[in-house]
């Protein structure tokens, strides 16, 4: 089945660490995105990605970093520089009409 | 810039009522406008989208969507809603020069028995 994968779908963090959120397309498109989502705010774009080795900052990416080595995946670490990092993390690609999800990861701080 | 605003954060209902969830948008520029639905700790699925020709969109599962360029709405209706229709529904806009999603703040619907 084609699909968007994410990974893993719970992920704790301590204080100061770093964590790697995985997602996964086997839809052969070429953008994606990573959007946060906090209660009562709707979604709010972190960073996307329109091509292979190329990605571009969105409306909240401080505290976040991304890559695009592959067509299929964009993987989003969490940096220790994001100070509210606890959030539902959702990964999208795109087709040439809409974007469609994947089943999110929700991050908590332990 | 484009921006999306859901007047209501939460509606709730009866089943079998008609059911309506409000978008309004702002843009300067021609848009395409989506409404997406989320499920408890799920992804969100695309429900139906505006992108040319006829005003009124409709859905598998009987929503329907009417956009409306002088009101600059697009509207989520549905005339008999179920159980199963219980969610939270997301509106959306992005324009022909970029791909970027502007998402409003959601609309729960919860229908009850």
């Amino acid at each position: 089945d084609g699909g968007i994968t994410q990974s893993p779908k719970y992920l704790f963090r301590k204080e100061g660490q770093n964590v790697t959120l995985s997602c996964e397309q086997n839809l052969n498109h070429d953008a994606m995105y990573w959007y946060r989502q906090d209660p009562g705010q709707g979604l709010r774009l972190i960073y996307y990605s329109q091509i292979v080795n190329d990605f571009q900052k969105g409306d909240i990416a401080e505290g976040y970093s991304v890559s695009r080595e592959k067509k299929e995946s964009f993987p989003l670490t969490v940096t220790s520089a994001q100070k509210n990092p606890t959030a539902f993390y959702l990964c999208a690609s795109r087709t040439e009409s809409a974007q469609h999800f994947g089943d999110g990861t929700r991050l908590s701080i332990l | 810039a484009q921006s999306v605003t859901q007047l209501d954060s939460q509606v709730p209902v009866f089943e079998e009522a008609p059911v309506e969830l409000r978008c309004n948008y702002s843009s300067s520029v021609s848009v395409y406008l989506f409404w997406y639905v989320q499920y408890p700790n799920q992804g969100l699925q695309l429900l139906l989208k505006y992108l040319s020709g006829s005003t009124l969109v409709e859905s598998i599962n009987g929503f329907e969507a009417e956009f409306n360029k002088s009101q600059t709405s697009f509207h989520l209706r549905k005339p008999s809603v179920h159980i199963s229709d219980t969610a939270e529904y997301f509106c959306a806009v992005s324009t022909y020069n970029t791909d970027k999603l502007i998402f409003g703040t959601g609309t729960r619907l919860q229908v009850f028995p």
